[in-house]
């Protein structure tokens, strides 16, 4: 799991608060991903970015921002979420053109009090 | 859209015995398919992928997935399991991109619970 990182790991945080999850992939890759996994629910794709550039955002609320300044790094902003946004938010690289399949980082736990 | 179906929500083996983990495909075209891992409070861990070539496709841990066009599926397969491949199992396929990528669409996940 060195290959993607994310931090934190955990966090809580109130509906009025704005916090960012972070992501970097150390595979050299110029795809990156992130999913949404809640209990009892399939794994939701969130966004995709190819070679930095949004390609994909599957009707995610505003209060979700993603970020993507380079190809190792990705950042998703979070600002007045909800209790039902609390889930594992796990993000996931890949190399277009090759192979087709992801990596995962270990996922940051989040709890929306 | 490409999609996948796990119809078993949980499947419980004996450690020593074969597993199977079921997982059918719908697709147009060529299926892309794999087979993930997840561990608790762990992301996904690729353990293989089918693309072209031979039906029967070996991964890490010993475990293999055989592709079968005719009956749409492609399951995850182990000769002896052990207690430690106790997790959730993901079966996904390439999805088309609409704006390029490695788009995957998972299924919902197959618990697997390997007892002594």
């Amino acid at each position: 799991e060195t290959g993607v990182t994310q931090t934190p790991r955990h966090l809580v945080m109130g509906m009025t608060n704005k916090k960012s999850l972070k992501c970097e992939q150390h595979l050299g890759h110029n795809a990156m991903y992130w999913y949404k996994q809640s209990a009892k629910k399939p794994l939701e794709l969130m966004f995709v970015y190819n070679f930095k550039e949004q390609t994909e955002n599957n009707s995610v609320p505003s209060r979700f921002s993603p970020e993507c300044p380079n190809s190792s790094h990705l950042f998703l902003h979070l600002h007045t979420l909800q209790p039902e946004d609390s889930a594992l938010y796990l993000c996931a690289s890949s190399q277009v053109g090759q192979g087709y399949e992801q990596y995962f980082g270990p996922g940051t736990r989040l709890t929306v009090t | 859209a490409q999609s996948v179906a796990q119809p078993e929500d949980q499947v419980n083996v004996a450690e020593g015995n074969p597993l199977t983990v079921k997982c059918t495909y719908s697709v147009s075209g060529n299926p892309y398919l794999f087979w993930y891992v997840q561990y608790p409070n762990r992301g996904l861990q690729f353990l293989l992928k089918y693309i072209t070539g031979d039906n029967l496709v070996k991964g890490s841990y010993g475990f293999e997935a055989e592709f079968n066009k005719s009956q749409t599926s492609f399951h995850l397969k182990k000769p002896s399991a052990l207690v430690s491949d106790s997790a959730l199992y993901f079966c996904a396929v390439r999805d088309i991109p609409t704006g390029g990528g490695n788009k995957l669409t998972f299924g919902t996940g197959t618990q697997l619970k390997v007892e002594l």
